[in-house]
C-alpha cells in the first residue's frame, strides 16, 4: 500500500508570488490535513478536509487556502508570498476520525 | 504558555540507555499522538493513545488521563533511534504539537 505522497518535496519562490502543494492520502482515507513546520513556531495545524469539506481550520491568515478532490487528493494554496511563509508543509491522512495519522515526506518551501 | 509541553528538549544517550521522554498537556484531549521526525523532515506516527500503555517493540509509550502526563520510554537504546520524538495532542478536532525532543545516541 502507498503511503502519503507529497509534490514537489522542494520549492523556492519569489515573495510575491504563489505557490500550489499536493498531497494524495493513502488509499481509501478520506480526511487530509496539512501542517506548517518552522524553526521558530514547530508544526501548527492548517487545515483539515474530509470528504471534499474543510473540516477545521487553524489560525493562519486567509493567503492559504486549500481543498480536496473527489478522489482524496488535496492541494493548499498559498498566495502572496512572504519570506516568513517558508517552510516545511507536511500533510497527513486517516482513515476516520480518531485513527492514526500517516504522514507524507513534506514539501520544502523557500521563499526569496 | 503552550498547551503542549516537552521535556527534555534535548537528550544525548549512550547506546544501551533507557531513555524517556515527557509530555504535558494542559487541555482536554480525545488522543495522543507520539511522533518521529528524522533528518529530511519525514514523520512516522510511533503512537496514538487515549489511555493506558502501548508498547511496539522497544518503544513503550504511557499516558495518564488524570495527570494529562505521558511518557514515551525507548529501551535499549541504539544510534538509529537518533530522531526528533513530538508529542502531539487531539483537542477540538485538531493536532496541538509539543516543541519536540532532539535525541542524540552515541555508539
Amino acid at each position: 500500500k502507498a503511503g502519503v505522497t507529497q509534490t514537489p518535496r522542494y520549492l523556492i519562490k519569489t515573495r510575491g508570488q504563489q505557490v500550489t502543494l499536493s498531497c494524495s492520502p493513502i488509499s481509501g482515507h478520506r480526511s487530509v490535513s496539512w501542517y506548517q513546520q518552522t524553526p521558530g513556531q514547530g508544526l501548527q495545524f492548517l487545515f483539515e478536509y474530509f470528504s471534499e469539506t474543510q473540516r477545521n481550520k487553524g489560525n493562519f491568515p486567509g493567503r492559504f487556502s486549500g481543498r480536496q478532490f473527489s478522489n482524496s487528493r488535496s492541494e493548499m494554496n498559498v498566495s502572496t508570498l512572504e519570506l516568513g511563509d517558508s517552510a516545511l508543509y507536511l500533510c497527513a491522512s486517516k482513515g476516520g476520525v480518531e485513527t492514526e495519522a500517516f504522514f507524507g515526506q513534506g514539501t520544502r518551501l523557500t521563499v526569496v | 504558555k503552550n498547551e503542549v509541553e516537552q521535556s527534555p528538549q534535548n537528550l544525548t544517550a549512550q547506546e544501551g540507555e533507557f531513555i524517556t521522554i515527557n509530555c504535558s498537556y494542559s487541555v482536554g484531549i480525545s488522543a495522543l499522538h507520539w511522533l518521529q521526525q528524522h533528518p529530511g523532515g519525514g514523520i512516522v506516527s510511533l503512537f496514538m493513545l487515549s489511555s493506558g500503555k502501548k508498547k511496539h517493540g522497544r518503544l513503550i509509550a504511557t499516558i495518564n488521563i488524570q495527570e494529562k502526563h505521558s511518557s514515551l520510554h525507548i529501551t535499549a537504546s541504539h544510534p538509529r533511534d537518533s530522531a526528533v520524538y513530538i508529542c502531539a495532542v487531539r483537542s477540538r478536532a485538531r493536532l496541538t504539537f509539543g516543541e519536540g525532543t532532539q535525541l542524540t545516541v552515541n555508539p
